[in-house]
């Protein structure tokens, strides 16, 4: 069975510009939700989805959106880049909410901006 | 003070040693995961608790509620356990502690 997929695993954005990043639960999962991980920092909770709807939500500004789609897949929305958005993007899902199981997540999103 | 703290935050063993890994948090939660990142940054799971004590193998991760804390444990350390363990805590969103550097040298 495939894993977590996120897609593009590397990309190169300028400031200001818009970046969508795309996250394929794992069969069965209803639930992605989606973190940072500045380098060398520990990640940061951006959103949870679980059926189709927002049920958490980090400290992120309004730049930063989300949605999830009928086949549970989700995407990350950045508008406005700055450089302190350059990170690692994880996507993880899991079958239930954050509290029903374990994580599994995805190799990440690398995203630079310059 | 952090929701979530670590301790300690590196750590290094002897190949064999038995190890323990500490996380203390100030909020009420639901649920506590415990994650092992290698370098390169893929995350696996390793537990996710709500109560007592769940085992896998050499490792053991053990909650108290009460007090609110939770350990990680690895008997018979490898050097393949060499990698940054981070707890994580879901109360009504997933907040990181800031993780331990582990490495066991052979």
């Amino acid at each position: 069975d495939a894993g977590v997929t996120q897609s593009p695993t590397h990309l190169i954005k300028t400031r200001g510009q818009q970046v969508t990043l795309r996250c394929s639960p794992i069969s069965g999962h209803k639930s992605v939700s989606w973190y940072q991980q500045v380098l060398g920092q520990g990640p940061q909770f951006i959103f949870q989805y679980y059926e189709k709807e927002e049920r958490g939500r980090g400290n992120f500004p309004d730049r930063f959106s989300a949605r999830q789609f009928p086949n549970y897949s989700s995407e990350l929305n950045v508008n406005a880049l700055l450089l302190g958005d350059s990170a690692l993007y994880l996507c993880a899902s899991s079958w239930g909410g954050l509290a029903a199981g374990e994580l599994f997540f995805g190799e990440g999103s690398r995203l630079t901006v310059l | 003070k952090n929701e979530v703290e670590q301790s300690p935050q590196n750590l290094t063993a002897q190949e064999g040693e038995f190890i323990t890994i500490n996380c203390s948090y100030s909020v009420g939660i639901s649920a506590l995961h415990w994650l092992q990142q290698h370098p390169g940054g893929g995350i696996v799971s390793l537990f996710m608790l709500s109560s007592g004590k769940k085992k896998h193998g050499r490792l053991i991760a053990t909650i108290n509620i009460q007090e609110k804390h939770s350990s990680l444990h690895i008997t018979a350390s490898h050097p393949r356990d060499s990698a940054v363990y981070i707890c994580a805590v879901y109360g009504n969103k997933l907040v990181f502690g800031a993780g331990t550097i582990l490495r066991v040298k052979s």
